[in-house]
């Protein structure tokens, strides 16, 4: 089993919309979560980080965990073309290891 | 410097043809991480140094794939003999060495093996 799981995409809405991307981890000590995103041709860049459960805000764009059930989302309001990226989840080091681990990314494109 | 830097942005090899892949930290940063992405893969682990210690080698797909870092600074990723399958863009990532610290990413090295 893969230590984060996310949603393949691509996904595609037009402007204004809202926009939730979703992952899912499997080892439960697990307690900071990070969002990275990533344009076409260039490196991924940290967007969010959320410690713990609960809800983490900046402008348009909302990190949520939920523990229960090893979930965690991102949420972009007023979602605009400037968003259209890939956006990957990130978890921890686990073990002996020092490096995050990524998800598969979702390919997000925001219709003008 | 700015950022990450790495280079050649875009290498086009032959198969069996070695390549070898650059990358300059953000000064002063000493972790240092090599990950692999694949078209419509996540980031996959291969090499982590960290200022003077012995790397984490335990990403590395085969022997073929070698990696170093001279001065704490400058990396090199080495690949021998490639391999179609070796195509993918090699990101570089750079940090201060603190647990779940944030990453600097480079804009990778797009690799064509033909």
């Amino acid at each position: 089993q893969k230590e984060v799981e996310q949603d393949p995409g691509p996904l595609s809405v037009p402007e204004g919309a809202i926009v939730s991307l979703n992952c899912t981890y499997s080892n439960s000590a697990f307690q900071y979560f990070m969002w990275y995103r990533q344009y076409s041709r260039k490196g991924p860049e940290l967007l969010m980080y959320t410690y713990s459960s609960g809800n983490k805000e900046d402008g348009r764009f909302t990190a949520q965990v939920d523990k229960s059930s090893k979930y965690i989302s991102l949420f972009i309001r007023d979602s605009q073309p400037s968003d259209s990226a890939t956006y990957l989840c990130a978890t921890p080091p686990s073990g002996s290891a020092r490096q995050l681990t990524f998800g598969s990314g979702t390919q997000l494109t925001v219709l003008p | 410097g700015a950022g990450v830097s790495q280079s050649p942005s875009n290498k086009v090899t032959e198969k069996g043809k070695d390549v070898e892949l650059r990358c300059d930290p953000i000064s002063g940063h000493t972790a240092l991480y090599w990950y692999r992405q694949s078209l419509g893969q996540g980031l996959e682990f291969l090499i982590y140094f960290q200022g003077n210690s012995a790397p984490d080698k335990s990403g590395l797909p085969s022997d073929r794939f070698s990696a170093e870092r001279t001065g704490g600074s400058v990396s090199t990723l080495t690949i021998q003999r490639t391999q179609q399958e070796d195509s993918a863009v090699y990101l570089c990532a750079s940090g201060r060495g603190s647990p779940n610290e944030k990453l600097f990413f480079g804009s990778g090295t797009q690799l064509s093996v033909l």
